[in-house]
């Protein structure tokens, strides 16, 4: 696509639920990234892959995070039995390659998560 | 570990005034630094970057110099506009790394004034 899409724009959910997040990323980018960003919290590393598989999981805050890359394309982030504390506004990154070098990230609008 | 410490906003500006937003960072490579921007309703996008030592990042009449003798990389901009008015995010990676991911700073909030 034209740009890295992410569904849904806002979620508002009730404590305990799960919850999808959705990336569709630019074609033909291998790199993939999930960040997390909180008010005054700045942006929080969650989750790298490459292709399908995930190298770098060391961000994801607790066991009830999880996501996936199928096709070496679309992403799912899950949450489960979300709590107030995740409340936050949670942005997918696209790269060519391992964007973190030369190369740039390009972001989605994000999905705003919010935990009643 | 790798980390990213900027200026802590928000910082409010009269149009055609100049701009400065600190930046330091910590890293046990070598990293690339960057200056992300967030526009009201928009995604992050990069505004600039620089992979070495002394290399100057520039677009939309920003600058930064990577200063490692400091482990700096402010952000400057000699007169802002009202169309500057956005969040922006320090970041680097660690070029000695292959998983190619960015430290964030927390952001600082600029807004310009007409």
């Amino acid at each position: 696509g034209a740009g890295v899409s992410q569904s849904p724009s806002n979620k508002v959910t009730e404590k305990g639920k799960d919850v999808e997040l959705r990336c569709d990323p630019i074609s033909g980018h291998t790199a993939l990234y999930w960040y997390r960003q909180s008010l005054g919290q700045g942006l929080e590393f969650l989750i790298y892959f490459q292709g399908n598989s995930a190298p770098d999981k060391s961000g994801l805050p607790s066991d009830r995070f999880s996501a996936e890359r199928t096709g070496g394309s679309v992403s799912t982030l899950t949450i489960q039995r979300t709590q107030q504390e995740d409340s936050a506004v949670y942005l997918c990154a696209s790269s060519q390659g391992p964007g973190g070098h030369d190369g740039e990230l390009f972001f989605g609008e994000g999905s705003r998560l919010t935990v009643l | 570990g790798d980390s990213v410490t900027q200026m802590e906003g928000p910082v409010t500006l009269s149009e055609e005034a100049f701009l400065t937003i600190n930046c330091t960072y910590t890293a046990t490579g070598y990293p690339s630094l960057f200056w992300y921007v967030q526009y009201p309703g928009e995604g992050l996008q990069l505004l600039l970057k620089a992979t070495k030592a002394d290399d100057k990042g520039s677009n939309k009449g920003f600058e930064a110099t990577y200063r490692k003798e400091t482990t700096s990389f402010h952000l400057e901009k000699g007169s802002v506009q009202v169309s500057d008015s956005a969040v922006y995010f320090c970041a680097l990676s660690d070029r000695g790394s292959t998983l190619g991911r960015l430290y964030f700073g927390r952001g600082t909030q600029l807004t310009v004034w007409p």
